[in-house]
């Protein structure tokens, strides 16, 4: 049974428009979120999170939300840049610094200038 | 130099025969990690490692064993390969700030014929 769902494989957005990924997740005891983004050819690299406390953290161009009640999240990107073209991994750790990452399926951003 | 370097990069091997995969690490984090990755599956946890006397069975670790020889080397041995174990492997590093992300290396791309 898969805890982490990316259920868009793929998503395409104009240059300097808004990118919108989402993630689902059916474990309620889950405590923090992370999401990756992928090149081909490289290791994912960690990009940004959200502890279960919150509802919104923000770097830069990258804002995650997370909506507990709905067991659902997401990562906005604005402006969405070329460069942004990757698949996206959302992560979710449970058990604090006992757990383990459990990572989604993925998403393929594609970013057209 | 990377922080997390696996060797090697691509290898292609026959069905039965034994591999294994290499990771070392200079980033001094405790804790790592052996992943793969296959299309449309997202990556999922094969075994991982606290320190070095400590190893842990992940989501599939059938067909797999691991071998920790020290802080900063964990290395993955398929004892005979099969071809469903065709896929990308990452091996991933971190404290036990795991909150803070993962550092995955580049990636090894077995193939098994």
């Amino acid at each position: 049974d898969q805890q982490v769902k990316q259920n868009s494989p793929s998503l395409s957005v104009q240059e300097g428009r808004i990118s919108i990924l989402n993630c689902d997740y059916t474990n309620s005891m889950f405590d923090y979120f992370l999401w990756y983004k992928k090149y081909p050819a490289e290791g994912p690299t960690f990009l940004i999170s959200i502890s279960s406390i919150k509802d919104k953290n923000e770097d830069g161009r990258f804002t995650v939300f997370l909506n507990k009640s709905a067991k659902h999240l997401s990562l906005h990107i604005v402006p969405s840049q070329p460069g942004d073209s990757a698949v996206y991994f959302c992560a979710a750790i449970y058990g604090g610094s006992q757990g383990n990452l459990i990572f989604g399926k993925g998403t393929k951003l594609s970013v057209k200038p | 130099d990377a922080d997390v370097t696996q060797t090697p990069r691509n290898r292609i091997t026959k069905t039965g025969k034994r591999i294994m995969l290499e990771c070392s690490q200079t980033k001094g984090h405790d804790r790592m990690y052996w992943y793969r990755q296959d299309p449309g599956l997202g990556l999922r946890l094969i075994y991982y490692s606290f320190d070095v006397k400590d190893i842990n069975k992940g989501e599939i670790s059938d067909g797999y064993s691991v071998s920790r020889q020290a802080q900063a080397k964990f290395s993955l041995s398929l004892e005979s390969a099969i071809p469903n174990q065709t896929a990308l492997y990452f091996c991933a590093t971190s404290d036990e700030r795991v909150t803070y992300g993962y550092t995955f290396g580049s990636g090894t791309r077995l193939t098994v014929v």
